[in-house]
């Protein structure tokens, strides 16, 4: 159980372009999906809180009008990168809580999103 | 504000040692600790998790050790295997969904 899948699991674009990454959990409801970035030898860097039904909140420094996060239901969130730069080139990380198995703490992850902008 | 952090950046041992990654957290508020194994190219597989009123949590070949005194969190790896070797992230929650993340540690495990 606790299954999180991410797609694309790797993409390159032009710089302008936008770029939509999804999140499911596959066998259990997440009221709550996390958004993170990763870069090499780095450790996970929290963007934004999804929560399901409302606006997600975005961690300092983290531009909510390039990163436009989107929880449309308990097993669904998109994370559109919107006029990516080649700054915006990382790994892309999602994380679901699964509030029926060891708490709202627990967090799951995807297998990430590499995205490289040309 | 307050991290988490690793002591060693990397750990080397032998197939079959047993290995021990270490973690400081300095929250004195989080109540709730998590390992993480990333495994190059993949995201975090959670391991292991135990909760600030206990000690001591056992799992399949591994076991977290937790100090709140010191602050001090601990991953044990019995019989350490050449499909161990990953960096292993220790993460704290102090109350709320968020987790904190520690900047890991490497695992090379040579057979």
């Amino acid at each position: 159980g606790a299954v999180v899948s991410q797609h694309p699991s790797w993409v390159i674009c032009k710089s302008g372009t936008s770029v939509k990454i999804e999140c499911r959990s596959l066998d259990f409801q997440a009221t709550t999906m996390f958004w993170y970035r990763q870069f090499p030898k780095q450790s996970l860097m929290l963007m934004a809180t999804s929560n399901e039904g409302s606006k997600a909140t975005y961690e300092q420094g983290v531009e909510k009008d390039k990163f436009l996060i989107n929880h449309a239901s308990l097993t669904l969130s998109t994370l559109t990168v919107t006029s990516a730069h080649p700054e915006d080139s990382s790994f892309y990380i999602c994380s679901a809580s699964n509030w029926g198995g060891r708490g709202k703490e627990t967090q799951y992850f995807g297998p990430g999103t590499r995205l490289l902008v040309l | 504000g307050e991290s988490v952090g690793l002591h060693l950046p990397t750990l080397s041992v032998q197939e079959g040692d047993n290995s021990i990654i270490n973690c400081a957290y300095s929250n004195s508020a989080s109540d709730y600790f998590i390992w993480y194994k990333q495994e190059s190219g993949k995201g975090p597989q959670f391991i292991i998790d135990i909760r600030s009123n206990m000690d001591k949590r056992q799992g399949q070949r591994v076991t977290v050790l937790l100090n709140k005194t010191v602050k001090h969190l601990s991953l044990q790896i019995a019989a350490t295997q050449p499909g161990d070797s990953a960096v292993y992230f220790c993460a704290e929650n102090s109350g709320y969904s968020t987790l904190t993340f520690g900047k890991g540690t490497m695992l090379l495990v040579s057979p």
